[in-house]
């Protein structure tokens, strides 16, 4: 069985500064990793995954995510924040066609 | 990119009656969908797997006879809520999965339907 834990169900940063959200994993094989972001009252978008090839992946509106087997992580990250970045933010793995997802992290800008 | 939608997107109605929540993929075809229950400030909670032409699976202490699901078509998942009750107020999601496409494990989203029940 996998499952996700995601440190931090809060996080404020200023607007320009870095923003780091935390994911860990443990999955008893190599899974699929997902972050997902949900803007209030809509479904969940996705930022970016990582299935095979490159740990460091890009994803949409400047965000991206490491993945680290020895860590058995996958942090979410973006060199400068914007207002435009308040949501919540979900890690996801995959295994056997289900999405398990974290608790999330609300993710605040500060102006 | 591949597109998911939800109908309706908030619905209110009153304590005995059923209401239905239908999920289309647009673009693509689903053989699979899946069904989510969000609670305010927490996590989605799977509560079935919807498969096209087959009974969905539901989830442990997932109610089968209160969250009837169908799933007639490659692009159509239905959720009905039957005498839904308040506790039965949630924000409820769909996500489909791209038959065409390699198996990933990536979900594509509705934009969620917000249930309140008087």
């Amino acid at each position: 069985a996998q499952s996700v834990t995601q440190l931090g169900s809060h996080v404020s940063v200023s607007e320009g500064a870095l923003v780091l959200l935390r994911c860990n994993y443990s999955s008893s094989v190599p899974p699929y990793l997902f972050w997902y972001v949900q803007y209030p009252n809509q479904g969940l978008q996705l930022l970016l995954k990582y299935t095979t090839g490159a740990t460091l992946v890009k994803g949409i509106n400047g965000f991206e995510a490491e993945f680290k087997k020895s860590e058995t992580s996958f942090h979410l990250t973006k060199p400068s924040a914007h207002m435009s970045d308040a949501a919540e933010y979900f890690c996801a793995v995959s295994l056997n066609e289900k999405l398990t997802f974290g608790t999330g992290t609300r993710l605040t800008i500060i102006p | 990119g591949a597109v998911v939608s939800q109908h309706p997107s908030r619905v209110i109605c009153k304590s005995g009656t059923s209401v239905k929540i239908e999920c289309r993929s647009l673009d693509f075809q689903a053989t699979t969908m899946f069904w989510y229950r969000q609670f305010p400030k927490q996590s989605l909670m799977l509560m079935a797997t919807s498969n096209e032409g087959s009974k969905a699976t539901y989830e442990q202490g997932v109610e089968k006879d209160k969250f009837l699901i169908n799933h007639a078509s490659l692009t159509l998942s239905t959720l009905t809520v039957t005498s839904a009750h308040p506790e039965d107020s949630s924000f409820y999601i769909c996500s489909a999965r791209d038959a065409a496409a390699s198996n990933t494990g990536e979900l594509f989203f509705g934009e969620g339907s917000r249930l309140t029940v008087l």
